[in-house]
């Protein structure tokens, strides 16, 4: 079992949809929790950090619950430029800040 | 300003062969990192520097592999003895310092096939 998991998707949904992505982590140690985009055949980008409290960017909103070891990200009213893979990536406090990632969830947005 | 840049963008080798792989960070960041990343796959970690020094190679997955970064900047990845399940995309990522709130801006990666 990987350490982060997360539902690979596709996930394909029209223009303006609302689009939610899941992802749970096994280790407890982790401490801090990020999502990245990644577009086809290029790097990956820091898209947001992601907070107990929960935190907004614009359309993006990401959830964390240490309880059950979960983390979410909602983009509402989808654009084409959201097509892309979201990766999910803790850093685990016992660690040397090495990024710890999920195999991505890949999103189609269709006109 | 100019970004993580890492060459050659693409490199095909046989397999056995012998590859370098260069990552220059961003100017004035101490802490490099070296992942990969396979089809499919979200990039898994290899080896961490802060300054000259290898502070964590733990992800470095046998012997073959080894990494330098003498002067405390651009760092090499060396490949030995390539073998075909050593294609893949290998990023290198640099932050300011070290720390869990620390942004790692990535490469472009460099594409690895052998054959």
């Amino acid at each position: 079992r990987k350490e982060v998991e997360q539902d690979p998707g596709p996930f394909n949904v029209p223009e303006g949809a609302t689009v939610a992505f899941n992802c749970t982590y096994s280790n407890s140690a982790s401490q801090s929790f990020f999502w990245y985009r990644q577009d086809c055949r290029k790097e990956p980008k820091l898209l947001m950090s992601v907070y107990s409290s929960g935190n907004e960017d614009g359309r993006f909103t990401a959830q964390l619950n240490r309880a059950s070891q979960y983390i979410s990200l909602l983009i509402r009213d989808s654009k084409l430029s959201d097509s892309a893979t979201y990766l999910c990536v803790v850093i685990r406090m016992d660690s040397s800040y090495k990024l710890i990632f999920g195999s991505g969830t890949r999103l189609l947005v269709r006109p | 300003g100019a970004g993580v840049s890492q060459t050659p963008s693409n490199k095909v080798t046989e397999k056995g062969k012998y590859v370098e792989l260069r990552c220059d960070p961003i100017s004035g960041h101490t802490a490099l990192y070296w992942y990969r990343q396979s089809l499919g796959q979200g990039p898994e970690f290899l080896i961490y520097f802060q300054g000259t020094g290898a502070a964590d190679d733990s992800g470095l997955p046998n012997d073959r592999f080894f990494a330098v970064r003498p002067e405390g900047s651009v760092s090499t990845l060396k490949i030995q003895r390539t073998e075909r399940g050593d294609s893949a995309v290998y990023l290198c990522a640099s932050s300011l310092s070290p720390g869990v709130q620390e942004t790692q801006y990535f490469g472009p990666g460099t594409r690895l096939l052998v054959l």
